[in-house]
């Protein structure tokens, strides 16, 4: 089976540099995705990691641990904007895309 | 055009009413999805089709019933729902059923049963 972790909420301040982690356990991995999901919106795709590393995309960077199950996310120089959900997911074998619970992050002044 | 529509934004409907909720993608993807989300819940899947062939029921009651008239077209009929089935629900498409494809959302349709 499949488990994903990951905070429920987080706080930050505008301009700063925040952290999501998600630790994920499942059979055969298929990458790792992060959404980004505003209130009432549809998600929207930000990474996808396969490899270990750290890919950096403009102000967001994922990055994997396979052997730790680990990933993170890294959001630089926090706007207000980026108040949202952030999901982690991990697909099954079968093509079935899992989510984590969320992480809600409020970005204040 | 690198969108998902769906269609109706919002819907109202009483448990003996019958509607349909539609979405629709001119991406060439041959993977279309449904989910189902409840608030500050991540989305559920429900139904996934590949080729226009249902691949994937997520044992949903049966008053929810996915078609796929062809590979831009997916819909979701409903019938005899209950306030409890009152959620957002979001169609998605991938170039295929497989695991490293990124899937792309709709804006969902925002069903509230009475």
């Amino acid at each position: 089976g499949q488990n994903i972790d990951q905070p429920t909420e987080m706080t930050a301040t505008e301009g700063a540099i925040v952290q999501i982690n998600c630790t994920y356990q499942t059979s055969g991995f298929n990458g790792l995705f992060w959404y980004q999901q505003h209130a009432g919106e549809a998600p929207t795709f930000l990474s996808y990691n396969v490899l270990d590393g750290l890919e950096e995309k403009g102000r967001f960077s994922s990055f994997l641990s396979r052997s730790k199950g680990y990933s993170y996310l890294l959001l630089k120089e926090l706007q207000m904007k980026d108040s949202a959900s952030y999901l982690c997911a991990v697909p099954n074998q079968g093509g079935k895309l899992i989510f984590g619970q969320g992480t809600e992050l409020s970005v204040k002044p | 055009d690198t969108e998902v529509t769906q269609t109706p934004k919002h819907l109202v409907m009483g448990m003996t009413n019958k509607k349909s909720l539609k979405c629709e993608q001119h991406m060439g993807h041959r993977a279309m999805y449904w989910y189902k989300q409840k608030a500050k819940k991540p989305p559920e899947l429900m139904f996934v089709y590949s080729y226009e062939k249902l691949s994937i029921n997520e044992s949903v009651p049966s008053r929810f019933s996915p078609e796929c008239p062809n590979s831009s077209l997916l819909n979701l009929h409903l019938h005899a729902l209950q306030p409890e089935d009152s959620a957002l629900y979001l169609c998605a498409s991938s170039q295929a059923l497989s695991g490293a494809n990124v899937l792309t959302f709709g804006a969902g349709s925002r069903l509230t049963v009475l």
